[in-house]
């Protein structure tokens, strides 16, 4: 069965701050989506990963999968408090999901 | 722009009850799925399904079925609501090829069972 480990699940950040959230994986993948949720609201899509070494940015927020290692990074730089959310990754056709990361900006 | 469209923000029902909750997408998706969130434990895997009639159990199916009559909706069933079913649910659809799309969701309904 597919495991799915988000680390850290709590995160407060100042302000210009950076700082990583990770994602590791119990099975071979080489597929990875992070999602984006705010309070009371349902998830969208943030980055696609498809491929071993595969980096995607936008923003201050940047992706990458490592499938060898199972591990996937979420970069954030220079935080800003509209980054304040939850953070999801998900693995696999089938779309397991982390515990996520409630990432908490403050000035 | 996709739509996932779920019957209801806010639901509450009794120990006991049989509960529908629909979900119905407009962009002729293959692949559903229903997922609880809890806090702490993220979206958990309830039922899933690739295509009309067919269905797949997720990581956490008892207590819970599911129906797809229509490409469009996926139906899931609470055969007899139980307080630990209360939880948000969230509905999600994705395309079948298409370079591995994300999965579009839906708002959630927020179950209560008293």
């Amino acid at each position: 069965e597919l495991k799915v480990e988000q680390n850290p699940l709590f995160l407060s950040m100042q302000e210009g701050k950076n700082y990583t959230i990770y994602c590791n994986y119990s099975t071979t993948s080489d597929r990875l989506y992070w999602y984006r949720q705010d309070p009371g609201k349902s998830l969208e899509s943030l980055f696609v990963l498809l491929s071993n070494g595969a980096v995607k940015q936008e923003g201050r927020l940047m992706a990458s999968l490592d499938t060898k290692a199972r591990l996937s990074t979420l970069h954030i730089t220079a935080a800003v408090h509209d980054l304040s959310a939850t953070y999801f990754c998900a693995v696999d056709n089938d779309m397991r999901f982390g515990a996520g990361t409630r990432l908490t900006v403050k000035p | 722009d996709v739509k996932v469209t779920q019957s209801s923000r806010y639901l509450v029902k009794r120990t006991g009850e049989k509960v529908f909750l629909e979900c119905v997408q407009d962009m002729d998706h293959e692949n559903m799925f229903w997922y609880r969130q809890d806090p702490g434990l993220g979206l958990r895997l309830i039922y899933f399904s690739y295509d009309v009639k067919m269905k797949e159990k997720g990581d956490i199916p008892e207590g819970y079925s599911v129906s797809r009559e229509k490409k469009e909706r996926f139906s899931l069933i609470l055969e007899s609501a139980s307080t630990n079913q209360t939880s948000m649910y969230l509905c999600a659809s994705r395309p079948t090829g298409l370079g591995n799309q994300p999965q579009h969701f839906g708002d959630g309904t927020r179950l209560s069972i008293l």
